[in-house]
């Protein structure tokens, strides 16, 4: 099956400072891959979908400024969360859809704002 | 905005069980999509079912989608400790951006 990778599986930052997260798609090719987030004992929340060679589309809420992201091949984007705050501390869990319908998870990072 | 509920919240049983989650949805879905969630880890896809009265099982799992496609359960016979996560339905849209409930956590003990 597709495989979805997710880099780091945890990281600790600063407030302050800002922290990227690569999803990379390992044996196909993905148009396009989603961002979703998840706090604890709460369901995943879309928070962009990640076109190769365009601007994301951000759902309504999600502050592009803050969460940078950037498709620039067809087998890797990444998420920035820039000026982290402790707010941001949340699992953040990529996705990568192939020419069907199916999407394809990576095992998610967990992001922890101190 | 669609909203998916789950039920029940959380479920914790003996192994060797049956048991059965439900998802009900305020609209009808696009295509509907069961995933199971471990902790620290990303969802992985357990079916897909798009057809009204669809009945698809899975090993052990039974997936039915309502006629109206507008409600799911799963089923499971002779629960396992292995079977513990959380199960998610989702739907998913046409541009493969998924909408979630917020899921069943099930836990089975020895």
């Amino acid at each position: 099956g597709a495989v979805v990778s997710q880099h780091p599986s945890w990281v600790i930052c600063k407030s302050g400072t800002s922290v990227k997260i690569e999803c990379r798609s390992l044996d196909f090719q993905a148009t396009t891959m989603f961002w979703y987030r998840q706090f604890p004992k709460q369901s995943l929340m879309l928070m962009a979908t990640s076109n190769e060679g365009s601007k994301a589309t951000y759902e309504q809420g999600v502050e592009k400024d803050k969460f940078l992201i950037n498709h620039a091949s067809l087998t890797l984007s990444t998420l920035t969360v820039t000026s982290a705050h402790p707010e941001d501390s949340s699992f953040y869990i990529c996705s990568a859809k192939t020419g069907g319908t199916e999407a394809f998870f990576g095992q998610g990072t967990r992001l922890t704002v101190v | 905005t669609q909203l998916l509920e789950q039920s029940p919240q959380f479920l914790s049983i003996q192994e060797g069980e049956n048991l059965t989650v439900y998802c009900n949805s305020s609209s009808v879905f696009s295509s509907l999509q069961w995933y199971r969630q471990e902790p620290g880890e990303g969802p992985v896809l357990l079916v897909t079912v798009v057809t009204g009265g669809e009945v698809k099982k899975l090993k052990r799992l039974t997936f039915q989608f309502g006629d109206a496609r507008k409600d799911s359960s799963l089923h499971i016979t002779a629960a396992q400790p292995g079977d513990t996560g959380l199960y998610l339905c989702a739907d998913g849209g046409s541009q493969g951006n998924l909408i979630f409930g917020k899921g069943t956590k099930l836990s089975v003990k020895p």
